[in-house]
C-alpha cells in the first residue's frame, strides 16, 4: 500500500495551464479507470474534483479535467486562477479491495 | 444537502482507546458505502478503512488492520471508528467520507474533520 507518487509542487502564471502527474502500478491506477483527484485548502476539508479518471461533478469547474495512460493519471488545470492555489491529491481503487492516495502537490498561482 | 458531522476526537496517551462517529444526513446513509480518511499534522492523506452499506464488508489499510474497528448504524445514520491501541503516529484530523453513488470509487463528501492527538 505505498502511496502513488506525485510532484511536490508544481507552480504557474494566471492564465496558463498546468499538469499534476500521479505515478501508480498495475495494481491501482492501472488496474482500474477509478483515479480521482481531490483539491484541498488550508484548514479545510478535501473536495472532489474528479472521479473515475475523467468525469466532472457538477459544479466542479471545466477547467479542470483528468486523463490516464498506463499506471501514470493527470490532472491538468487550465486558465490557472489564484484560488486554485491548494494541495492537490490523486487517489486509486486497488485490486486488494482498498484506496491509496497520492502523496500530493502544492500548487502555486505565481 | 448532504451532511458529515465527526466527533469524538482528543488526546488519548499511547496505548488508549478512542471511538470516534460520524452523523450523516441529507442522504440515505444505508445506501452507501462510507469511509475513513486521515492527515497527520503537516502531511498528506491516508485512507484508513471503508465499510459497505449494510456492513458486511470492510477493508482497513494495514498500518490499523487488527487495532482500529469500523461500525455503522443505519438506523442512526452514524459511522463509527473505534481505535485501539493507539500510537503517536495515529495522530491525525480524521475525516468520515461518503463514497460515491452506485459503488463509485471516489469521496464525493467529507466531513471538517475531529482531530486525534496520541501522547503521553
Amino acid at each position: 500500500q505505498s502511496a502513488l507518487t506525485q510532484p511536490a509542487s508544481v507552480s504557474g502564471s494566471p492564465g496558463q495551464w498546468i499538469t499534476i502527474s500521479c505515478a501508480g502500478t498495475s495494481s491501482d491506477v492501472g488496474a482500474y479507470n477509478f483515479v480521482s483527484w481531490y483539491q484541498q485548502h488550508p484548514g479545510k476539508a478535501p473536495k472532489l474534483l474528479i472521479f473515475d479518471v475523467s468525469h466532472r461533478p457538477s459544479g466542479v469547474s471545466t477547467r479542470f479535467s483528468g486523463s490516464k495512460s498506463g499506471n501514470t493519471a493527470s490532472l491538468t488545470i487550465s486558465g490557472l486562477q489564484a484560488e486554485d492555489e491548494a494541495d492537490y491529491y490523486c487517489s486509486s481503487y486497488t485490486k486488494t479491495f482498498t484506496f491509496v492516495f497520492g502523496t500530493g502537490t502544492k500548487v502555486t498561482v505565481l | 444537502e448532504v451532511q458529515l458531522v465527526e466527533s469524538g476526537g482528543g488526546l488519548v496517551q499511547p496505548g488508549g482507546s478512542l471511538r470516534l462517529s460520524c452523523a450523516a444526513s441529507g442522504f440515505t446513509f444505508r445506501n452507501f458505502w462510507m469511509t475513513w480518511v486521515r492527515q497527520a499534522p503537516g502531511k498528506g492523506l491516508e485512507w484508513v478503512a471503508s465499510m459497505k452499506q449494510d456492513g458486511s464488508e470492510q477493508y482497513y489499510v494495514d498500518s490499523v488492520e487488527g487495532r482500529f474497528t469500523m461500525s455503522r448504524d443505519n438506523i442512526k445514520n452514524s459511522l463509527y471508528l473505534q481505535m485501539n491501541s493507539l500510537r503517536a503516529e495515529d495522530t491525525a484530523v480524521y475525516y468520515c467520507a461518503r463514497d460515491g453513488e452506485w459503488w463509485g470509487r471516489y469521496f464525493d463528501f467529507w466531513g471538517q474533520g475531529t482531530l486525534v492527538t496520541v501522547s503521553s
